[in-house]
């Protein structure tokens, strides 16, 4: 069975402090991996991984891909206040299903 | 350019009640999907639909039906509503063939008393 999983569930760090979350996935037929950040709402968009060993940045936010060893994890350095949110991990399948996993609530306090 | 509209945005509804849960897209999105969203559960999916005239089912599809008679609408209808379905519902589309991502409406907290 398909399946994605990401850790820790939640995280409460301090403002400064850099946090890394995990996201494993034993998902068949590979295509491609996403992160996204939900705050208050919606899901938006952060990344896409597809090739392993290759670093995406935006900021302060980082984020890897290993396709042997099958997980992913997303690095914030410095962390804000406004960085407090669910980070939420997909796979997507060749066949474009989207498995997504339960999220890490992080909340950076002041 | 909107992106993804849902509404309504708060619903309290009884057993027994049936409602629909309205989707628009004008992007032009093939793509269509609708999630639920449970604490500890993550993102599960309902129905999706990959063009207009063709839905099909999702992980978590019972007690919901849905149509797509227009590539930018896609309602979901709860049938007869149980407190299980209890949760915060988001829409969102996406171009078929491409995995970029999905573009999600703002969410439907519903809550069933």
């Amino acid at each position: 069975e398909d399946k994605v999983v990401q850790s820790p569930l939640s995280l409460v760090v301090h403002e400064g402090d850099t946090v890394t979350l995990n996201c494993s996935y034993e998902v068949t037929n590979f295509r491609s991996l996403l992160w996204y950040k939900q705050e208050k709402k919606a899901p938006t968009f952060l990344f896409m991984l597809t090739s392993s060993g290759i670093e995406k940045k935006s900021g302060r936010l980082s984020s890897i891909l290993d396709k042997k060893e099958l997980f992913s994890i997303l690095n914030i350095t410095a962390t804000q206040t406004g960085d407090s949110a669910i980070y939420l991990c997909a796979v997507v399948h060749t066949g474009n299903q989207f498995y997504f996993g339960t999220g890490t609530s992080l909340t950076v306090i002041p | 350019n909107a992106g993804v509209t849902q509404t309504p945005k708060f619903q309290v509804l009884k057993t027994g009640q049936s409602m629909t849960l309205q989707c628009a897209q004008d992007m032009n999105h093939e793509y269509m999907s609708w999630y639920r969203q449970d604490p500890g559960m993550g993102l599960r999916l309902i129905h999706y639909s990959v063009g207009a005239g063709i839905t099909d089912q999702g992980e978590v599809p019972n007690g919901y039906n849905v149509s797509r008679s227009t590539t930018e609408d896609f309602p979901l209808r709860l049938l007869s509503a149980a407190p299980s379905q209890t949760s915060v519902y988001f829409c969102a589309s996406r171009d078929t063939g491409t995995s970029y991502g999905y573009t999600f409406g703002s969410g439907t907290r519903l809550t069933v008393v």
